[in-house]
């Protein structure tokens, strides 16, 4: 299994506290990504980061920001949190874009926001 | 219409049975394709990549019908540990990869 982790596996916050989450990795990959999970919905992509202080939104990025000082971590903010962000949380690697380059999985964060 | 749409399911097949899932993909320029295998309250992991040709990997065998936008996914002497979501997953190029909703699979004894 690819070297990553997440932190905190669950969280219940309330509407309105800011909110961090962390990846952390040990492949070294240049990739890094952040997707949300809902019922009814494919995985969808929050923001990604092509490297060091490199950063993009994704699909849904309203309400999220990221940051990556190191190559190893990626954090996702969400910035004042509202019931809709009520998720479950995947961080993702891959060492490429390339065709036929696949992304690994960490194991989630679920998130709570009453 | 989604990007890429599959059969929520539930299939629910006996052990042994042989099973199939398809996935229709809307973006004709698509480059990499994928099908992923979530547990429940777990995270994805690839189960195995699909190419132009075809592939198999054991009881798995994956599809790619380019003409007709769709993939495959065809599960041979199913057993109780392929339970699980199914989720097909689409790469237009770069960052633009897309995941389907998933199909649920419940293998019976």
């Amino acid at each position: 299994d690819a070297g990553i982790t997440q932190s905190p596996r669950h969280k219940v916050t309330e509407t309105g506290t800011p909110v961090t989450l962390r990846c952390h990795q040990t492949e070294n990959h240049r990739y890094m990504y952040w997707y949300r999970q809902d019922p009814g919905h494919g995985l969808r992509l929050i923001h990604y980061s092509y490297g060091v202080k490199d950063t993009d939104k994704g699909e849904v990025s309203d309400g999220y920001s990221v940051s990556r000082s190191k190559t190893e971590d990626f954090l996702l903010t969400l910035e004042s949190a509202t019931s809709s962000q009520t998720s479950v949380y995947f961080c993702a690697i891959s060492p490429s874009t390339g065709v036929g380059e696949t992304q690994y999985f960490g194991p989630g964060t679920r998130l709570l926001v009453l | 219409r989604k990007e890429v749409e599959q059969d929520p399911g539930p299939f629910n097949v006996p052990e042994g049975a042989t099973v199939a899932f398809n996935c229709t993909y809307s973006n004709s320029a698509s480059q990499s394709f994928f099908w992923y295998r979530q547990d429940c309250r777990k995270e994805p992991k690839l189960l195995m990549s699909v190419y132009s040709s075809g592939n198999e990997d054991g009881r798995f065998t994956a599809q790619l019908n380019r003409a007709s936008q769709y993939i495959s996914l065809l599960i041979r002497d199913s057993k109780l540990s392929d339970s699980a979501t199914y989720l097909c997953v689409v790469n237009g190029g770069g960052f633009k990869t897309i995941f389907g909703a998933g199909t649920r699979l419940f293998v019976k004894a």
